[in-house]
């Protein structure tokens, strides 16, 4: 199975910030990544795909990069509603693997 | 507008069994690889099950294999998770998703299923 790994597990930040959230594979998952934001009792909401492609309806200040085994996550100016949890997904293969998540906080 | 309404999650006793079910509607489940996926209290998300678009591939992960079945209705266009041999660690909200590449979007609201004596 591919392990996904995220850092930081918590981040603390204040609105206006730029943040970036890293996510590294066990092995190459070429560019079938994914990342969701999920706010507290709800569903998660895909953010990216493709690694670096923005879902329809998602802010510009979302921007995924990376490729291979590293990717990361950039809000580059953080607004109140951004502050949830975040997870990278692998679909390179099956089993599809998630990170472990990555709290966004308020500082 | 594409959306899925999970139902069926309930309180059952270890051993037991469920069935979960995940309406779908705004598409045609048979063109999409429609995917189920768990998160435990306070936990963070876990990849359960994988139906493709023609329903020959099924995927499920090592965790519920041999005791959750995924199938569908197509008349109904329905999803569903039929869970058997239940254990504790399955308590979880269980959410639906539709699948393009691999990417889920939409998911379902969830519905929980809570595993205890």
């Amino acid at each position: 199975d591919i392990q996904m790994t995220q850092s930081p597990s918590t981040l603390s930040a204040s609105v206006g910030d730029r943040v970036t959230i890293t996510c590294r594979a066990s092995q190459s998952i070429t560019g079938w990544l994914a990342w969701y934001q999920q706010n507290p009792g709800k569903a998660p909401k895909l953010l990216i795909y493709r690694a670096s492609s923005l879902e329809s309806g998602v802010p510009s200040r979302f921007t995924g990069s990376g490729s291979g085994t590293e990717f990361t996550l950039t809000i580059s100016s953080l607004q109140p509603d951004d502050f949830a949890t975040y997870y990278c997904q692998q679909y390179s293969s099956f089993p599809y693997t998630f990170g472990q998540g990555t709290k966004l906080e308020i500082k | 507008e594409e959306q899925l309404l999970e139902s069926g999650g309930h309180f059952v006793q270890p051993g037991g069994s469920l069935r979960l079910s995940c309406a779908a509607s705004g598409f045609t489940l048979t063109s999409y690889s429609m995917n189920w996926v768990r998160q435990a209290p306070g936990k963070g998300l876990e990849w359960v099950s994988s139906l493709s678009a023609n329903g020959l591939a099924i995927h499920y992960a090592d965790s519920v294999k041999g005791r959750f079945t995924i199938s569908r209705d197509n008349s109904k266009n329905t999803l569903y998770l039929h869970l058997n041999t239940l254990r504790a660690d399955d308590t979880a909200m269980y959410y639906c998703a539709k699948a393009r590449s691999g990417d889920l979007s939409p998911w379902g609201q969830g519905t929980l299923v809570t595993v205890s004596s």
